[in-house]
């Protein structure tokens, strides 16, 4: 049973860089789209982008000015850079998979989540 | 972007009723459609996709329909397990976007 789990710096402060990764366990990496979403304290969920084995990326455009996805194949890790983060950028970041290979887009896998707060 | 809009906001509802949840998008999504169900401090859990296709384990009392624009998601007899938020979610085109969701709370 494929396992997402994530990890990266949980306090920012305004001007930095967001930087989270997720690793890929128990299932394979290839062929699949990988994603990031976010949900602010108390908000809904806002989808970040994608990125598949190719390197094929999708961004939100909202967004993309700031936001870089990479794969690291050797390491079954996907990662996430977010720059110039501002407090509202503050909220809880999971990673996902969609649910089998060539779906479109539903998200079948996700990674626990982590909460992160930019604050000077 | 595609807008999807979800109602009610929340709802109040008790054990053994049955409750409906409406998802609108701004264009029609050809049944690119999923429900999420998402409890406090956990990820979101994948429900349906395919706008009526139950994901593995998920239970049959849950049921989805609809096509074009409107969609639906149905709770035929809601279970104390049930009380949660519920999202839907397109994925017709990138940006992939989310309904605001629904609170589903113990009357």
């Amino acid at each position: 049973q494929v396992q997402l789990q994530q990890w990266g710096a949980g306090l920012l402060k305004p001007s930095e860089t967001l930087s989270l990764t997720c690793g890929v366990y128990g299932g394979s990496f290839s062929g699949y789209y990988w994603s990031w979403i976010r949900q602010p304290p108390g908000k809904g969920l806002e989808w970040i982008g994608e990125i598949n084995l190719s390197g094929s990326t999708n961004y939100n455009p909202s967004l993309k000015s700031r936001v870089t996805i990479s794969v690291d194949t050797s390491k079954n890790h996907f990662s996430l850079k977010l720059s110039s983060v501002t407090a509202a950028d503050t909220a809880v970041y999971y990673c996902a998979r969609e649910r089998v290979k060539g779906g479109f887009g539903e998200l079948g896998y996700w990674g626990q989540g982590t909460l992160v707060t930019v604050s000077s | 972007d595609i807008q999807m809009t979800q109602s009610p906001s929340s709802l109040s509802a008790s054990v053994g009723d049955r409750v409906t949840i409406t998802c609108r998008a701004s264009q029609d999504i050809s049944y690119f459609l999923a429900w999420y169900q998402q409890k406090p401090g956990k990820a979101p859990k994948l429900l349906l996709y395919s706008a009526s296709r139950l994901d593995s384990g998920v239970p049959s009392r849950f049921s989805g329909s609809g096509s074009g624009t409107d969609y639906t998601l149905t709770i035929s007899s809601l279970q104390p397990e049930d009380f949660a938020t519920y999202y839907c979610q397109q994925y017709y085109s990138t940006p992939r976007t989310f309904g605001q969701g629904t609170k589903v709370e113990i009357k």
